[in-house]
């Protein structure tokens, strides 16, 4: 079946660094991924989304790269910060194309 | 404009007894989604609903659960019988979705525990 891997399911970054959060996929027909950031007790909140026909894509300090050749995907964040805290889900559109799997999440832990 | 509303926020009761858990989309959002994350592992999909039909409810665990979605408006995901295993905090989602893209946009989860 379908499924979405995420390398660590833990990260921690000290604050102003830079953060990679990474994601494998494993359906090679899906044209349409988002990242969603989660923070306790609230839903998923997108964060930026990406196309099967791009390989970058830049938001506010935040960068989704996708390489279709390996099926991965990541979320890079700029200069992290105490807010940045939270869980980062990656999902990917499924086969049926309105339906998105999601991954397990990676917490990220900003140190002071 | 409000968001994605859900009720109960957090519900506890009993094994073998039924709960129902309610999501109000956005207004104007044509598909709703349940999701469920059990024990902090991903956010599994439940089914999906386009106006007041399901598109795919290929996600549902077995017949002890019902979503409905009158009107095409609010939905409902009720539990019954619950068991054990039904514990974790459910998640509703509705989004536009045209032109082939469309972010998710979720509420804050109703939280089952299964006594």
């Amino acid at each position: 079946g379908e499924s979405v891997g995420l390398h660590l399911p833990t990260l921690s970054v000290q604050e102003g660094d830079n953060s990679i959060i990474n994601c494998a996929y494993s359906n090679s027909a899906s044209d349409y991924f988002i990242w969603y950031k989660q923070e306790s007790g609230k839903g998923p909140q997108f964060i930026i989304d990406i196309r099967s026909n791009m390989d970058k894509r830049q938001g506010q300090r935040v960068t989704v790269l996708l390489n279709k050749t390996v099926k991965h995907l990541s979320l890079q964040i700029a200069a992290t910060q105490p807010g940045d805290s939270a869980v980062y889900f990656c999902s990917f559109r499924d086969n049926y194309g309105q339906n998105f799997v999601f991954g397990p999440g990676t917490r990220l832990s900003v140190l002071p | 404009e409000a968001g994605v509303t859900q009720f109960p926020s957090h519900s506890v009761i009993e094994k073998g007894q039924t709960v129902t858990l309610r999501c109000d989309p956005i207004s104007g959002h044509d598909n709703l989604y349940w999701y469920r994350r059990v024990m902090g592992k991903e956010i599994k999909f439940l089914l999906h609903f386009v106006k007041e039909s399901k598109q795919d409810e290929s996600g549902m665990p077995n017949n002890r659960f019902l979503a409905e979605r009158t009107g095409g408006t609010y939905s409902t995901l009720k539990v019954q019988p619950a068991e054990l295993e039904d514990s974790g905090v459910y998640f509703c989602a509705s989004s536009l979705w045209k032109g082939g893209s469309g972010e998710l946009f979720f509420g804050e989860g109703s939280r089952l525990t299964v006594l």
